[in-house]
């Protein structure tokens, strides 16, 4: 069975500060890819970032960076200048070949001006 | 613009009511996904559908319906045998079973 976990069910980071949300997953696969999501307070949905488990460069959009250690199955996320729009749930997903996505149970980021 | 839309945005329903939830998406992606959010939670999969007239339950299919009659549409009917159906329902689509998933806006259920 695949399983996410979040351990930090809310996070707070001052303006312009870096704040790190993290993830810990398990599969049995060896091919499968990781992902964060945002969700506003619009709820909808938005990819962040994506992360081939094959790939060991860490995946970097912008602001947003990946911590992927394969070994200890851990997907950390990190946010750099911190803006008052990054305020939301962010949801960690492991997704196995031929499985089906599993989502972590979230964690609510709030940005402090 | 290419994306996914959902309707209505919310949705009021009395007991012992069906109701369709509607997903279209123009992204000309084979694969659709119907998850529920409730307050506080992740997302469970409710129903997937891999190509058109082919869907298969997710982990929580029970009470409710699909049908993908269309590859670009994929409607979801929450039947009155769903025993707690207020919730938020998002809808997904990706090009293959291990691509990045896009969302709708999703649908805001409220059963009076």
């Amino acid at each position: 069975a695949q399983t996410v976990t979040q351990s930090q069910p809310e996070m707070s980071v001052q303006e312009a500060e870096t704040v790190t949300l993290s993830c810990t997953y398990d599969t049995s696969e060896s091919d499968y890819y990781l992902f964060w999501y945002k969700q506003p307070p619009s709820r909808q949905m938005i990819l962040v970032i994506r992360q081939e488990a094959y790939k060991q460069q860490n995946a970097t959009e912008n602001r947003f960076s990946v911590n992927f250690q394969k070994a200890a199955k851990s997907f950390s996320l990190k946010i750099s200048d911190s803006q008052l729009g990054d305020a939301a749930m962010y949801f960690c997903a492991l997704r196995s070949y031929g499985q089906n996505f599993v989502f972590g149970p979230g964690t609510r980021l709030s940005v402090l001006p | 613009d290419g994306g996914i839309t959902q309707s209505p945005k919310y949705l009021f329903r009395k007991e012992g009511q069906n109701v369709t939830l509607s997903c279209e998406q123009n992204l000309n992606h084979d694969a659709m996904y119907w998850y529920r959010q409730d307050p506080g939670q992740g997302l469970r999969l409710i129903y997937y559908s891999q190509i058109v007239n082919d869907f298969q339950k997710g982990d929580i299919a029970e009470g409710y319906s699909v049908s993908r009659e269309k590859k670009e549409s994929f409607p979801l009917t929450v039947t009155s045998a769903q025993k707690n159906p207020t919730a938020f329902y998002l809808c997904a689509s990706s090009i293959g079973t291990t691509d990045t998933q896009y969302f709708g806006p999703g649908t805001r259920l409220t059963v009076l």
